[in-house]
Formats: structure tokens, C-alpha cells, sequence
């Protein structure tokens, strides 16, 4: 099955200055790759997603890259705020037999943004 | 757009209780609804996948007897954790996959339910 590797698991930056969070994934089929921002007590929200098929997408101060090749994407966050504190996790989807999707989860990194 | 909301927020309940938790897509019909069991601290783990109308799919060491899925309609899933012990406090996740959206494969997750079984 997939397996989704995460690090930083904890990363505390300057207010203003940029995060960047690495993952790689196992399985080459998959093809979705999204970003979730948890905050304490609250389920994931989305907030930027990659398929295979594109290399990089950007939205305001959050980006993410894709490489394929080596099986690894980053999400990259610019000029950082507080309220960007919060686990973020990456995950990897791909569609198994039987037709169900399946998502795994990296293991999350708490950002801390120190005002 | 894209909501989902879950009851109850939060519960707790006596060891050997059953207890129901239910995932409403609010806006658009979910074909497929996922439910997630996160520790604290902890990544999320998939349970089970269900499809409407149709049974679920369960991971690889989740015990469907003991957590039971329906999927009854296009907007609602219950998760029902029979027979709670201590060790099955944790925080139970759903999310919802849009229908309309096709195989473009975004789900929206809901706000999660705080389980505590004593």
C-alpha cells in the first residue's frame, strides 16, 4: 500500500518569513495530492492541492510543488502569520480495484509562527 | 459550498454503551463517505470507505462488527462504535467526496467527533 512520509514533524518560524514542509510518497499510481491545515480540536481543512499531471500550483502565500520523478511534493507558505499556526498534513490518493479512492496521510508537522 | 457537518461534537459515554455518530453532506450528495480515527497528536487513519447504498470497506485491522457504517442515503453516514471501551476514546473524523465532482478526488472533512468512553 501507499506510505507518506512527513518532515518536519515540528517547524517554528519567524512571523513573516517562509515554511516549507517536504513529504514523499511510495505508490506511483497515485495521482491526487492534497494539503490540510488542522487546527486544535477542529477536522482538516483543504487547502491546496497537486495532481500528477502538474509540476507546481501557487495560491496567494501557499504554493505546492509536485516531482513525479522522485515522488516528493513540498508546500511552501510565504511571509507567514500567526494564524498559520497549526498542523498541516500531506497526503497522497490514488483510485484502487473495486473503484474506491483511498487517501494516507502523512504524519502531520506543527508550525508554530512566532510572532 | 462543500460543507460537512457531524453530531454530536462530542461525547462521552460508559464502557460497554453503543454509541452513534452521524457525517451530513449539507450542500451537494456524496456518493462516497470516508470515516477516520485520529489520536491525539496523531496522523489521521482510515476505518472504512462507504459508498451509498452499498456496504463498507473496511482497513485492514478495523473491526466492522464493532464499528458499524451505514450509508443510507446521498447526504448522511452514521458511524456506530458498539460496545465502547476506554480504549476506543479518540477523535472520529468523516469526510465526503462530491458526486458531481467526479473523479477529481477532493474531499471536504467535517468538524470531527470527540469520543471519551470512561
Amino acid at each position: 500500500g501507499e506510505n507518506v512520509e512527513q518532515h518536519p514533524s515540528t517547524l517554528s518560524v519567524q512571523e513573516g518569513d517562509s515554511a516549507v514542509i517536504k513529504c514523499t510518497y511510495s505508490d506511483s499510481a497515485s495521482n491526487y495530492f492534497p494539503w490540510y491545515k488542522q487546527e486544535l480540536g477542529k477536522g482538516p481543512q483543504l487547502i491546496i492541492d497537486i495532481r500528477s499531471n502538474v509540476g507546481e500550483k501557487k495560491d496567494q502565500r501557499i504554493a505546492v510543488t509536485l516531482n513525479k520523478t522522485a515522488k516528493h511534493f513540498s508546500l511552501h507558505i510565504t511571509e507567514t502569520q500567526p494564524e498559520d499556526s497549526a498542523v498541516y498534513f500531506c497526503a497522497a490518493s490514488n483510485w484502487l480495484s473495486g473503484g474506491y479512492q483511498k487517501v494516507t496521510f502523512g504524519i502531520g508537522t506543527k508550525l508554530q509562527v512566532i510572532p | 459550498g462543500a460543507v460537512v457537518s457531524q453530531h454530536p461534537s462530542w461525547v462521552i459515554c460508559k464502557s460497554g454503551t453503543s454509541v452513534k455518530i452521524e457525517c451530513r453532506s449539507l450542500d451537494f450528495q456524496a456518493t462516497t463517505m470516508f470515516w477516520y480515527r485520529q489520536f491525539p497528536k496523531q496522523s489521521l487513519m482510515l476505518m472504512a470507505t462507504s459508498n451509498e447504498g452499498s456496504k463498507a470497506t473496511y482497513e485492514q485491522g478495523v473491526e466492522k462488527d464493532k464499528f458499524l457504517i451505514n450509508h443510507a442515503s446521498l447526504t448522511l453516514s452514521t458511524l456506530t462504535v458498539t460496545s465502547a471501551h476506554p480504549e476506543d476514546s479518540s477523535f472520529y473524523i468523516c469526510s465526503a467526496r462530491d458526486g458531481k465532482q467526479g473523479d477529481n478526488g477532493e474531499q471536504y472533512f467535517g468538524p470531527g467527533t470527540r469520543l471519551t468512553v470512561t
